[in-house]
């Protein structure tokens, strides 16, 4: 266990619903972020938020929605994905998400994500 | 931004015996360097890391060394054992972000 829970672990939706991804960290850090992991490539950082401001959007498109509401949780609305989008959905954590950060990252075990 | 290319991208070893895996990256302003290791159906899980200050750092059977003047690192296994199998990550950290290499798929036959 990493202190970093996510939810659901599996999901499989339509490509006109509408579902939300949860994060939730247990180490009191001030920063999260959301990877995509597909297969054959390199995890994609999608969304970086720091003392529940957002300092990153990796280019993500906009039916993907982050929200912050306090810095031990983080969602992703979902909403009109494509089957491109299946992929493993990784939430990390680590103290500080400031400029320079070196701060080690600890992953949630992912939810997996298949759009029909 | 940054690129990491991580190499082999497969690696099967005979248990008892190493394994290295190396990376390069392209920013000479990344100053962090850790390497997961992910097994089936969990998050990436940080193994040992190292800091631009540092040449070498080892933890038990896992070593990291880097060489920033050419711009790689390695990470070496000894004594693999099964449980060594899953896929491991070397990653970069510039300015926030953490840009990953594609990943080593690391088997050890019994």
């Amino acid at each position: 266990e990493t202190g970093v829970t996510q939810t659901p672990r599996h999901l499989v939706m339509g490509m006109t619903n509408k579902k939300s991804l949860k994060c939730e960290q247990h180490l009191g850090h001030n920063a999260m972020y959301w990877y995509k992991q597909s297969a054959k490539k390199p995890l994609e950082l999608m969304f970086v938020y720091s003392l529940e401001e957002r300092v990153e959007n990796n280019s993500v498109p906009s039916r993907f929605s982050p929200e912050c509401p306090n810095s031990s949780h983080l969602f992703l609305h979902l909403h009109t994905l494509q089957p491109e989008d299946s992929a493993l959905y990784l939430c990390a954590s680590s103290q500080d998400g400031g400029p320079e950060n070196t701060d080690t990252q600890y992953f949630g075990p992912g939810t997996r994500l298949t759009v029909l | 931004g940054e690129n990491v290319e991580q190499h082999p991208s497969t690696l099967s070893v005979q248990e008892g015996d190493s394994a290295v895996i190396k990376c390069t990256y392209s920013d000479s302003a990344s100053n962090y360097f850790p390497w997961y290791k992910q097994e089936l159906g969990k998050g990436p899980q940080l193994i040992i890391d190292i800091r631009s200050n540092v040449g070498e750092k080892k933890d038990q059977r896992i070593a990291v060394t880097l060489n920033k003047t050419a711009k790689h690192f390695s990470l070496h296994i000894t004594e693999t054992q099964p449980e060594d199998s899953a896929v491991y990550f070397c990653a970069a950290v510039n300015d926030y972000k953490l840009s990953f290499g594609a990943g080593t798929t690391v088997t050890v036959r019994a």
